[in-house]
């Protein structure tokens, strides 16, 4: 009954590969976002979904890539790894409920990327 | 963009202890969100509190929004109280959360 799940949790990888994370929630949400935590446990936003369309595109390089197959998921792929991609990214999901003028952000387990 | 600055940026207690954290916010906001991240790196939901006080057991939260701050207060701290807390914020113009640099907490036996 996990609301956010995303996988691997650990990923460790050669530079220059291409991998992909996964992003899964099952809140019913309508906004969905992935965050990078550096080595300082500095968290900074990349991308956000609202109901499958890009909304907000950080300055991240062009080798990150988000895909949106669905509102319930969105998923993370990440071409020609670099050293310094190494990190923690987590995904979450919101719900604006306009009425309230309310939005509840909830985090996934994270992923902790190491590049060697 | 808006900041948000949390203070103290680290901090160390004996168990049984109490703590004030702080979160300052540049701007006006209608979210604002308390974080714990424990050893493990899970991010913990702590409180959803874009204004007043709510209470969780040793924990309770207060938002002050026409000042633009927010306390965290942890009573009778406990070793599984460690970890980094973070206070994070949704301004009017975006719909993404934007964290503060944390609170690092070290609660010794």
């Amino acid at each position: 009954d996990t609301a956010v799940s995303q996988t691997p949790k650990y990923l460790v990888t050669q530079m220059g590969n291409d991998k992909s994370i996964k992003c899964e929630q099952n809140l019913g949400h309508d906004t969905m976002y992935w965050y990078k935590q550096d080595s300082k446990k500095f968290l900074k936003i990349m991308f956000s979904y609202n109901n499958k369309e890009l909304i907000i595109n950080e300055t991240v390089p062009n080798r990150f890539s988000p895909k949106s197959p669905d509102k319930a998921h969105l998923n993370l792929h990440i071409n020609s790894l670099e050293l310094g991609d190494s990190a923690v990214y987590f995904c979450a999901s919101s719900h604006f409920y306009r009425r309230q003028g309310r939005t509840e952000a909830f985090f996934g387990q994270g992923t902790r990327l190491t590049v060697v | 963009g808006i900041q948000v600055e949390q203070s103290p940026p680290d901090l160390i207690l004996q168990e049984g202890a109490n703590s004030t954290l702080r979160c300052n916010f540049s701007d006006s906001v209608n979210n604002l969100q308390w974080f714990h991240q424990n050893p493990w790196g899970q991010l913990i939901n702590l409180f959803y509190i874009p204004s007043g006080t709510k209470q969780n057991g040793r924990l309770s939260a207060t938002t002050v929004a026409t000042e633009r701050y927010s306390l965290l207060y942890i009573s009778s701290s406990q070793t599984t109280d460690s970890g980094v807390y973070f206070c994070a914020v949704i301004d009017t113009g975006r719909r993404a959360l934007t964290f503060g640099s944390g609170t690092r907490l070290q609660v010794q036996p």
